[in-house]
């Protein structure tokens, strides 16, 4: 049973381009979570959505940054433009629907995008 | 106010002694309560889950619920230096929030 899958681990970018991030979550998780951590920081809470809909984007910056749950295929999330403030590490959690809101989430193991 | 709030450390403790990790949260309608282990470089690893007031004893790993003081707390017996991590409290009702985590170093 594999775990949360995120690629690429590590991305480079230049100013101005864009960087895709994907996650799969793990088999039979229906709830994708996206986070950022800056050095030496906490996680930083940016969208969570289910297959096809956001449910809650309240973290994400309001310019440049989208995120996306197809029907097939990974989560991604966009940042176009990237400027050197984007560089950090994302992570992308998953969960299972559980009742009661014990939504036990598991993370991957992160994208590290490094803007120059 | 944070939603959730540990102190950001760094605690240190000697090999063996009892760790202890705090964390309180403002949202009165939480449900579950997490800790999560994060290693240097490396991402955030679930460690323990709680979801009702009281103790719950897992190995040397003891997590602490108190809703009424909107508090939960993290036990760590007979420390190890492979415990020196980032301890993150999260805290889940209508939304999920994580704290900025606590630095842990086990002196050996």
């Amino acid at each position: 049973n594999a775990g949360v899958m995120q690629n690429p681990r590590h991305l480079v970018r230049r100013r101005g381009q864009e960087a895709r991030l994907r996650c799969s979550p793990m088999k039979g998780h229906s709830h994708v979570y996206w986070y950022r951590q800056l050095p030496e920081e906490g996680l930083k809470f940016m969208v969570y959505l289910q297959k096809e809909n956001i449910i809650d984007e309240s973290g994400m910056p309001k310019e440049r940054f989208s995120a996306e749950f197809p029907k097939e295929g990974p989560s991604i999330l966009r940042i176009q433009q990237v400027v050197r403030g984007d560089s950090a590490a994302y992570f992308c959690a998953s969960s299972p629907l559980l009742a009661g809101g014990k939504n036990i989430q598991y993370f991957g193991a992160g994208t590290r995008l490094s803007v120059l | 106010q944070k939603e959730v709030e540990q102190n950001s450390g760094p605690l240190s403790v000697p090999e063996g002694a009892i760790a202890s990790l705090n964390c309180t949260y403002s949202d009165r309608v939480s449900q579950s309560f997490f800790w999560y282990r994060q290693y240097s470089g490396k991402s955030p690893e679930l460690i323990m889950s709680i979801y009702s007031n009281g103790d719950k004893e897992d190995g040397r790993f003891t997590a602490q619920l108190n809703k009424a003081s909107q508090y939960v707390s993290l036990l760590i017996r007979d420390s190890q230096p492979s415990d020196s991590a980032t301890y993150l409290c999260a805290v889940t009702g209508n939304q999920f929030y994580f704290g900025t985590g606590t630095s842990l170093t086990v002196i050996p």
